[in-house]
């Protein structure tokens, strides 16, 4: 998991805040993905971003989620006025090109860990 | 709508052993297979591939097995190590790069 850089590990936030999660991809790599492991599931994709553009949010929640990869910084997964069913480990991943150029598979942050209380 | 399922929760397997981690999926249209390997606390990590076109791939102690006609895939760990003991999930995708992951299962290796 080297390389791909997520923070906070561990985030609290009471209902009705905010949440932003920060993903810094590994160094040359331009695509980020987020995922979303809910207890007892699988990881769901949520969003696809390439800088300064969103590719794909077909996953996202259609309220309180927004994402953003700026040119220059991080990429942001913000939640606005947390539920307790937004409680979840957040996986941010990043590739240096389109998966129509690799079969070794998005390299993955540790995750975030946030906690809904 | 679960398109990639892994029906075990979890697997215990002898230290020396063969581990078999399966997993069936509902869409023909996926063109490729990846088994991601996951310890507590950390991001999955990448294990081994296997595109739609072919039916092996070996990696070291690592082989994915592919059966379109079933629509199923299966790890293989021999030998198995007490280290191997993790979460895997198996993961696939079709056009696009959204991966549709597996619930996962737990694999304990017992020394």
């Amino acid at each position: 998991n080297a390389g791909v850089m997520q923070n906070p590990r561990h985030l609290v936030r009471r209902r009705g805040q905010e949440a932003r999660l920060r993903c810094s991809p590994m160094k040359g790599h331009s695509h980020v993905y987020w995922y979303r492991q809910l207890p007892e599931e699988g990881l769901k994709f949520m969003v696809y971003l390439q800088k300064e553009n969103i590719i794909d949010e077909s996953g996202m929640p259609k309220e309180r989620f927004s994402a953003e990869f700026p040119k220059e910084g991080p990429s942001i997964l913000r939640i606005q006025q947390v539920v307790r069913g937004d409680s979840a480990a957040y996986f941010c991943a990043s590739s240096p090109q389109t998966r129509l150029e690799f079969n070794y598979g998005y390299t993955f942050g540790s995750g975030t860990r946030l906690t809904v209380v | 709508d679960q398109q990639v399922k892994q029906n075990s929760p979890s697997l215990s397997v002898q230290e020396g052993r063969i581990s078999i981690l399966n997993c069936d999926y509902t869409n023909s249209m996926f063109d490729y297979f990846l088994w991601y390997k996951k310890y507590p606390a950390e991001g999955p990590t990448f294990l081994i591939s296997i595109s739609s076109i072919k039916d092996k791939n070996e990696d070291g102690r690592f082989t994915v097995f592919l059966n379109k006609s079933a629509k199923h895939l299966s790890l293989h760990i021999v030998p198995s190590q007490p280290g191997d003991s993790a979460v895997y999930f198996c993961a696939a995708v079709r056009t696009g790069n959204q991966f549709y992951f597996g619930t996962g299962t737990s694999l304990t290796v017992i020394p």
